[in-house]
C-alpha cells in the first residue's frame, strides 16, 4: 500500500536561517505532488506541485522553492526564512486526474 | 479558472441532529469535487468524492454528499452528528480538462455540541 512521509513534524527556527522539508511517498511510482501552506488553522494556500522529476510548478511568488530530485521524494526549501513563513505545511501526493490527494501529517514550522 | 465557496466559517449543530456543511463551486465543464476533514494538528483525510454517476455520494464516517448541477453545490451531510465529528471541512474542486491541482475551500469548522 502507498504511505506518505513528512518530516519534522515540528520545528523551530530563527529569522533568516534556511529550511528544508522533506516528503517521501513509497509504494507507487510517478505520483503528482504538492506542497501547501495552512495559516492560522484555516484555508490551504498551494506552493508548489509537481507532476513529474525535475518538474517544479509554482503557484505563489514567495521566499520558499521547491525540488523534486527523485520520483518520490519532494523537497520545500528556503534560503532565508521570514516571520511570514510561519505556518502548517502539507504535503500531499495523487496518482491521476481522477484521484483525490493524500496528505502527510504536516510539519508545524515557526519562524522567531 | 476553478473556485470553490464554503460560505459558513463556522457550524454549529447538537448531538443526535443532523449536519449539513455547504460547499458551492465554480468549474468550467465537469466537475470532480471532494470533502476532506481535519482534526487539529493533523494532515487532511479524504472524505468523500464525486466523479460522476449517481448524485448522493457515501463516504466515510457516515458522511454523504448531494451533487446538485443545476445550483453547483456539494453539501456534506450526515443524518445524525457526533460530538467526535467536530474537526474543520474542507471542500475542494478541480475540472476535467487538464492535470490542474486542486482549488480547496477556506473550511468549515463543525463543532458538535453533547
Amino acid at each position: 500500500s502507498q504511505t506518505i512521509h513528512q518530516w519534522p513534524a515540528t520545528l523551530v527556527q530563527p529569522v533568516g536561517s534556511p529550511l528544508s522539508l522533506e516528503c517521501t511517498v513509497e509504494g507507487t511510482s510517478n505520483p503528482n505532488l504538492y506542497w501547501y501552506r495552512q495559516a492560522a488553522g484555516r484555508g490551504l494556500q498551494l506552493l508548489f506541485y509537481s507532476v513529474g522529476i525535475g518538474q517544479i510548478s509554482s503557484e505563489v511568488p514567495q521566499n520558499l522553492s521547491a525540488s523534486r530530485p527523485q520520483d518520490r521524494q519532494f523537497i520545500l526549501s528556503s534560503k532565508k526564512l521570514l516571520l511570514s513563513d510561519s505556518g502548517f505545511y502539507l504535503c500531499a501526493w495523487s496518482e491521476g486526474l481522477w484521484d483525490g490527494y493524500t496528505f502527510g501529517s504536516g510539519t508545524r514550522l515557526t519562524v522567531v | 479558472a476553478q473556485s470553490v465557496a464554503q460560505p459558513e466559517d463556522q457550524v454549529n449543530v447538537a448531538e443526535g441532529n443532523p449536519l449539513t456543511v455547504k460547499c458551492t463551486y465554480s468549474v468550467s465543464g465537469n466537475p470532480y469535487l471532494f470533502w476532506y476533514v481535519q482534526y487539529p494538528n493533523r494532515g487532511l483525510q479524504f472524505l468523500l468524492k464525486y466523479i460522476t454517476g449517481d448524485n448522493l455520494v457515501k463516504g466515510s464516517y457516515g458522511f454523504e454528499a448531494e451533487f446538485n448541477k443545476s445550483q453547483t453545490s456539494f453539501h456534506l451531510k450526515k443524518p445524525s452528528a457526533l460530538v467526535s465529528d467536530s474537526a474543520l471541512y474542507f471542500c475542494a474542486v478541480r475540472d476535467h480538462s487538464g492535470n490542474t491541482p486542486l482549488v480547496f475551500g477556506k473550511g468549515t469548522r463543525l463543532s458538535v455540541i453533547a
